[in-house]
């Protein structure tokens, strides 16, 4: 099943915080995040694996919990540059041989 | 140090015609992905292959569709008597190994069927 992202869109002005939610009915080994703006590939943001850690990356951040099946991403401070549509991809087996993404969630970063 | 290059990134092709995709991966990256993504979706995955070898196909339409990655040059992913439903954007990603590696995505493949 597709992972759950929450919310669907969000609008910041920039130097907001935001928090991304990604949900999913089955466990997961690790959970990835992608950042996508329009027309381009999906470029990669980092990768959690299971034993609820939590990493960061400049101002982005995320944490993973495996018993609730769910990770979030911090966006801290944000910038213009943060625009775009994020995607979770979640991994239940650990060989990330098949990712299924999220619907999305689509950030705009305003002045 | 390139990335993970696709060819062409624009293809125009006629109901009932074939379409070839192509993907280097990047250097160093024995494993490839193909995802599809329709306008405002997210990413469908579709096969993941390594070198002469089909690991999971299970997102794979059973029929019109197929992948290879050739010992020497390029995957390919090719559809046959392409259907209007099949206008999409195609992406191929590359890893180092697999597991939970990166994936890293090229610049995609935009397939419009007339």
């Amino acid at each position: 099943q597709q992972p759950v992202q929450s919310p669907q869109a969000v609008i910041l002005r920039e130097g907001e915080d935001a928090v991304i939610n990604c949900s999913s009915s089955k466990a997961l080994y690790s959970v990835h995040w992608y950042r996508q703006k329009h027309g381009e590939a999906p470029v990669f943001l980092m990768i959690l694996l299971k034993g609820g850690e939590q990493k960061g990356h400049e101002k982005i951040s995320a944490s993973f919990n495996e018993k609730k099946q769910q990770s979030s991403l911090y966006l801290t401070a944000s910038q213009l540059s943060y625009s775009g549509t994020y995607f979770c991809g979640t991994d239940p087996t650990g060989t990330a041989s098949k990712l299924t993404f999220g619907t999305g969630t689509r950030l705009q970063v305003t002045l | 140090n390139a990335g993970v290059m696709q060819n062409p990134r624009h293809l125009v092709r006629r109901r009932g015609q074939e379409a070839r995709l192509r993907c280097s991966p990047m250097k160093g990256h024995s494993h490839v992905y193909w995802y599809r993504q329709l306008p405002e979706e997210g990413l469908k995955f579709m096969v993941y292959l390594q070198k002469e070898n089909i690991i999971d196909e299970s997102g794979m339409p059973k029929e019109r569709f197929s992948a290879e990655f050739p010992k020497e040059g390029p995957s390919i992913l090719r559809i046959q008597q392409v259907v209007r439903g099949d206008s999409a954007a195609y992406f191929c990603a590359s890893s180092l190994a697999g597991g939970p590696y990166e994936q890293y995505f090229g610049p995609g493949t935009r397939l419009t069927v007339t």
